[in-house]
C-alpha cells in the first residue's frame, strides 16, 4: 500500500515569495496534518485537517494556510516567506482517532 | 512552552550496549505516549508506543518504560546496533479531539561498531 507522498521534495525560494506543498495521504486516511521541523526544534504542529475542514491549529502566522480536498489530499501554502521558514515541511496522515501518525518523507524548503 | 522535553540533544553507544533515551512531560492530561525514529531524508517512522495505564511496552529490542508520577518516559534499545543511529523525538497526545501529539526535540542515537 502507497504511503504518504508529498512534493516537491526540495525547493529554493527568495524572501517575499509564496510557496505550495503538496500531501496525498494514505488510502483511507481522512486526517492530514502539517509539521515544521526546523534543526533543534524539533516537530512544531502546523495545522490539522479532516473531511476537508482545518480542525486543530498550531501557533503559526497567519502567512501559514492550508486546505484538505475531497479525496483527502492537503495542500499548505506559506506566503511572504522568510528567512526562518526554511525548514523541512512534514505531512502525517492517521485514521479517524488513531494515535499513531504515518509520515511522508518531507518537502525541504530553502529560503534565500 | 515546551511541554515535551527530551533533554539529551545527542547519545553515543558502542554497539551491543544498551542506549537509553530520555524524555519528560509536563501536561499531566497526556495520556499515550510514542516514540518515532527518523532518518535523514526520511519522514519519522513509529516505533513504540506506551498507554498511560501501563508502565512498560516491549517490542523486541524495544523497550519503553512510565513514570507517571514523575511524568517521564524512557526508550531502552539492547543491543544497539549501527542502524539505530538516527533521531529519536518522544511525542506525547492527550485524550479525545484528533489526538494531534505534541512532540520533543528529538534525541540524535549514533551506535558506533
Amino acid at each position: 500500500k502507497a504511503g504518504v507522498t508529498q512534493t516537491p521534495r526540495y525547493l529554493i525560494k527568495t524572501r517575499g515569495q509564496q510557496v505550495t506543498l503538496s500531501c496525498s495521504p494514505i488510502s483511507g486516511h481522512r486526517s492530514v496534518s502539517w509539521y515544521q521541523q526546523t534543526p533543534g526544534q524539533g516537530l512544531q504542529f502546523l495545522f490539522e485537517y479532516f473531511s476537508e475542514t482545518q480542525r486543530n491549529k498550531g501557533n503559526f502566522p497567519g502567512r501559514f494556510s492550508g486546505r484538505q480536498f475531497s479525496n483527502s489530499r492537503s495542500e499548505m501554502n506559506v506566503s511572504t516567506l522568510e528567512l526562518g521558514d526554511s525548514a523541512l515541511y512534514l505531512c502525517a496522515s492517521s485514521h479517524e482517532g488513531a494515535n499513531v501518525l504515518t509520515f511522508g518523507a518531507g518537502s525541504r524548503l530553502t529560503v534565500l | 512552552d515546551q511541554q515535551v522535553k527530551q533533554n539529551s540533544p545527542s547519545l553515543s553507544v558502542q554497539e551491543g550496549r544498551i542506549s537509553i533515551l530520555n524524555c519528560d512531560y509536563t501536561n499531566s492530561m497526556f495520556d499515550y505516549f510514542l516514540w518515532y525514529k527518523k532518518y535523514p531524508a526520511e519522514g519519522p517512522t513509529f516505533l513504540i508506543s506506551i498507554s498511560s495505564i501501563k508502565d512498560k511496552n516491549e517490542d523486541g529490542r524495544f523497550t519503553v518504560f512510565l513514570n507517571k508520577s514523575a511524568k517521564h518516559l524512557s526508550l531502552h534499545i539492547v543491543p544497539s546496533q549501527p542502524g539505530d543511529s538516527a533521531v529519536y523525538f518522544c511525542a506525547a497526545s492527550r485524550p479525545g479531539g484528533s489526538y494531534i501529539p505534541t512532540f520533543g526535540r528529538g534525541t540524535s542515537l549514533i551506535v558506533h561498531p
